[in-house]
Parts: structure tokens; C-alpha cells; sequence
């Protein structure tokens, strides 16, 4: 079966670009999608589709996916950005979840 | 606004069965999957499966094929998961999220429904 593989945590300092990084074989080739979850609430999604903001999410997250690497970058981190980070693809008909990220802002 | 909201909380013992809810408001509820993830408390998301509102078509994670159903009753737009032969290792809050298709991930979540197996 198809593996996420996170770094267990990150830590930024405020002010400054996180960038949390996803690893699969080949998941440049795929559709790469990254969720935000604070503690005691359900994720949101924050990154669809690689590179792909929602409606209401700010434009200090980004996403890029190349060769076996996806990377979620927070530009500017803030407080409020401290949570567990997922990414997530869809492989042989089953949605398949990073680990997860825990991302501490200094 | 668009939400799902979820029943509430469950206590079952091991072995026992449990059904949990998601009702759709804000949009046509037969337009979009639904998923199930489920979340042990301190760990991470793990995907049960989906189920298309419209066909009644489901697909599940290998770990939980023979011991979960997906159903949903489309005259109140409601999506439900029954996860049977419970155990410990099933303590968990489940959530059901929107799918947009491969493409688009889970735009929409439920609050979550805590579910403990306990004797």
C-alpha cells in the first residue's frame, strides 16, 4: 500500500516561512492535498489539489509537489498557524494520510 | 452555510455495534461523496472508506471491509457509518467529510462523534 511519510514536527519561528514537507514514491505524479487540525477540532482543508487555496484560507499557504516530495509553505507564521499538519493523495481507490506534522510557532 | 453535523457520543461494549450520523445542509447532498476518517485519541487520521449519496456505491479501507456499512437515507439528506464487532482499539472520534473527488480532498467536516469501547 501507498505511504506518507512526515517529519513529526516543525518549529518556526513567528514571522518567519514554515515548510512542511510530504514524501511518496512518485507523488509528484499525483493530486496532493493538506489539511490543518487544532486540538479538540476536525481538520480543514488548507491545500487541494497541490497548489490550491479555498476560499477563506490565507494566501500565506501554499503548496508545490515535485518528483517523490510535496511541501505545505506558511509564509509569515503566526500564532494561530500552531497545529497538526496532514497531507493526503488518493492511491488505488483508497485515500491514504500522512502521519502528520506538529507545527510549534517559536 | 454548508455543514455537516454529526450524532452525538457513544459508549458500547466490545463486540456491540455502532451506527453514527452525518446530516448535510447548504448544498444538494446527492452531489458529493461522503468519506469516514476516524482519529484515536493522540494519533492520526485514518480513512475508513466512502459512499456516493446518489448510486448508494461504497468503497472501504481494506482494514475495515466485513465490519462496516455505509448507507444513507437521501430524504433527509443523512449519511450514516455502522462499525460492528467493536473493539478497544476502535475508541475513536469518527469524523464524515465532504469529497469533492481526487482532485479536490474533503472541503466540508463534521464536529466529530466520540465512540468508546469500554466493558
Amino acid at each position: 500500500s501507498y505511504e506518507l511519510t512526515q517529519p513529526l514536527s516543525v518549529s518556526v519561528a513567528l514571522g518567519q516561512t514554515a515548510r512542511i514537507t510530504c514524501g511518496g514514491n512518485n507523488i509528484g505524479s499525483k493530486n496532493v492535498h493538506w489539511y490543518q487540525q487544532k486540538p479538540g477540532q476536525a481538520p480543514v482543508l488548507v491545500i487541494y489539489r497541490d497548489s490550491n487555496r479555498p476560499s477563506g484560507i490565507p494566501e500565506r499557504f501554499s503548496g508545490s509537489n515535485s518528483g517523490n516530495t510535496a511541501t505545505l509553505t506558511i509564509s509569515r507564521a503566526q500564532a494561530g498557524d500552531e497545529a497538526d499538519y496532514y497531507c493526503q493523495v488518493w492511491d488505488s481507490s483508497n485515500w491514504v494520510f500522512g502521519g502528520g506534522t506538529k507545527l510549534t510557532v517559536l | 452555510q454548508v455543514q455537516l453535523v454529526q450524532s452525538g457520543a457513544e459508549v458500547k461494549k466490545p463486540g456491540a455495534s455502532v451506527k453514527v450520523s452525518c446530516k448535510a445542509s447548504g448544498y444538494t447532498f446527492t452531489s458529493y461523496d461522503i468519506n469516514w476518517v476516524r482519529q484515536a485519541t493522540g494519533q492520526g487520521l485514518e480513512w475508513m472508506g466512502w459512499m456516493n449519496p446518489n448510486s448508494g456505491n461504497t468503497g472501504y479501507a481494506q482494514k475495515f471491509q466485513g465490519r462496516v456499512t455505509m448507507t444513507r437515507n437521501t430524504s433527509i439528506s443523512t449519511a450514516y457509518m455502522e462499525l460492528s464487532s467493536l473493539r478497544s482499539e476502535d475508541t475513536a472520534v469518527y469524523y464524515c467529510a465532504r469529497g469533492g473527488g481526487t482532485h479536490r480532498g474533503m472541503d466540508v467536516w463534521g464536529q466529530g462523534t466520540t465512540v468508546t469501547v469500554s466493558s
